[in-house]
């Protein structure tokens, strides 16, 4: 158990659904992300929020919308996914800042199947 | 930019000793991380090196050398449950904490 949360653990939705990924950090931290994990590939950084602040968005196509409404909760917002979105979403959270190990913890992330 | 390589899978047996290497290039390093992720499970922190040397914590040693670009993960005593894939990271002075991660190495430890 990290103290960070994610919702639902598993998702299989069709190209023209919406749904939405949520994560929930118990650890009082300030930055949050979200990671893309496919199979054979490295986690792949989709987003850094740090103080609710989006502050890295790694050229992810637009159908992926995130929001991070406080610095506990980060939500990914999925519309007219593709089949080769499929894959593990992991959240992370780090204390915040520039200094120090500021090491992430991650959640046990949201398996998504697109069919 | 950030490359970062380290082998695909290894094997060792139960009781043994394993290095898992990771070489990376970097324009400003800031700090390398080496995470253990279980299968369908969520990467957990092992260790974290920012300066030259060995850092020793239990059965899990990690060492790093910038001028080489060049840090290794070492595994002693090794047990069954160390079946994992090992995940080496690198974070650049440019990011507040992001980190660009290697593909992992998937290490099976047989009896």
């Amino acid at each position: 158990e990290t103290g960070v949360t994610q919702t639902p653990r598993h998702l299989v939705m069709g190209m023209t659904n919406k749904k939405s990924l949520k994560c929930e950090q118990h650890l009082g931290h300030n930055a949050m992300y979200w990671y893309k994990q496919s199979a054979k590939k490295p986690l792949e950084l989709m987003f850094v929020y740090n103080f609710k602040e989006q502050t890295e968005n790694n050229s992810v196509p637009i159908r992926f919308s995130p929001e991070c409404p406080n610095s506990s909760h980060l939500f990914l917002h999925l519309h007219t996914l593709q089949p080769e979105d499929s894959a593990l979403y992991l959240c992370a959270s780090t204390p915040g800042g520039l200094a120090g190990k500021n090491e992430q913890f991650f959640g046990p992330g949201t398996r998504l199947t697109v069919l | 930019g950030q490359n970062i390589d380290q082998p695909t899978e290894m094997t060792a047996t139960e009781g043994a000793i394993v290095q898992i290497n990771c070489t990376y290039q970097t324009s400003g390093f800031n700090g390398l991380f080496w995470y253990q992720q279980h299968a369908g499970e969520a990467p957990t922190f092992l260790s974290y090196n920012v300066l030259d040397g060995l850092e020793e914590k239990g059965r899990f040693s990690s060492f790093l050398s910038r001028s080489k670009g060049y840090s290794y993960l070492l595994l002693k005593e090794l047990q069954m449950k160390d079946s994992a894939s090992y995940l080496c990271a690198v974070r650049e002075n440019s990011g507040y904490s992001t980190l660009t991660f290697g593909k992992g190495t998937m290490l099976l430890v047989s009896p």
